[in-house]
């Protein structure tokens, strides 16, 4: 199977700041990597497709790059609703596999 | 607006089998272009895959769980279904049913239900 790593696991920040989550594959994965954005007690919402294809409502804030072992998911200006836990996921094979996820908590 | 709803026993007991059911409404189980899949979120801790299935019936399993999961699909209920033999506690975990588009991504999820395994 294809493991995923996340970095990093949690990580506290102010409204209005950039950040960044890093996602790394235990092999080539082209740019089939999936980003998700999950709220407690809520499903998780798909925020990233294919590596860096925006899914339709998501606020352009938010966006990926990447391709082959390293993507990452940046968020621009952080705004009080992206307070949540981040998940990556490879689809490159049928049998996908997710990071462990990030936390964003409030500074 | 595509919706899907998980249903099933909310306890189930150590040794039997966990048997949960994936509605879909606004969409269609048969669509080309979508597999359907369950996952699962242990209290406290990240999301599994446990398994996709296409319309025809081609099936995808994690190989963790291979042994004890079935999943299947009835076209003429626009359902689908998992099955997960002998379970334990550390089976009990919120289940998820979401559809796997064409973006090959799982763009649209049930809301969840959380099924714990005890006696």
């Amino acid at each position: 199977d294809i493991q995923m790593t996340q970095s990093p696991s949690s990580l506290s920040a102010s409204i209005g700041d950039r950040v960044t989550i890093t996602c790394r594959a235990s092999q080539s994965i082209g740019i089939y990597l999936n980003w998700y954005q999950q709220k407690p007690g809520k499903s998780p919402k798909l925020l990233i497709y294919g590596a860096s294809s925006l899914q339709s409502g998501v606020p352009s804030r938010f966006s990926g790059s990447g391709s082959g072992t390293d993507f990452t998911l940046t968020i621009s200006s952080l705004q009080p609703e992206d307070f949540a836990t981040y998940y990556c996921q490879q689809s490159s094979v049928m049998s996908v596999t997710f990071g462990p996820g990030t936390e964003v908590h409030i500074k | 607006q595509m919706q899907l709803q998980e249903s099933g026993p909310g306890l189930v007991k150590p040794s039997e089998t966990l048997s949960l059911t994936c509605s879909v409404f606004g969409g269609s189980v048969s669509s080309s272009s979508d597999y359907w899949g369950w996952l699962r979120q242990p209290p406290g801790k990240g999301l599994e895959w446990i398994a996709t299935i296409y319309f025809s019936g081609s099936t995808f399993y994690n190989s963790s769980l291979k042994s004890r999961v079935t999943i299947s699909v009835d076209t003429s209920k626009n359902q689908f279904s998992l099955n997960v033999a002998s379970v334990t506690a550390a089976d009990t975990a919120v289940y998820y049913c979401a559809r796997r588009s064409s973006n090959v991504a799982f763009d649209n999820w049930g809301q969840g239900t959380l099924v714990t395994v005890s006696s």
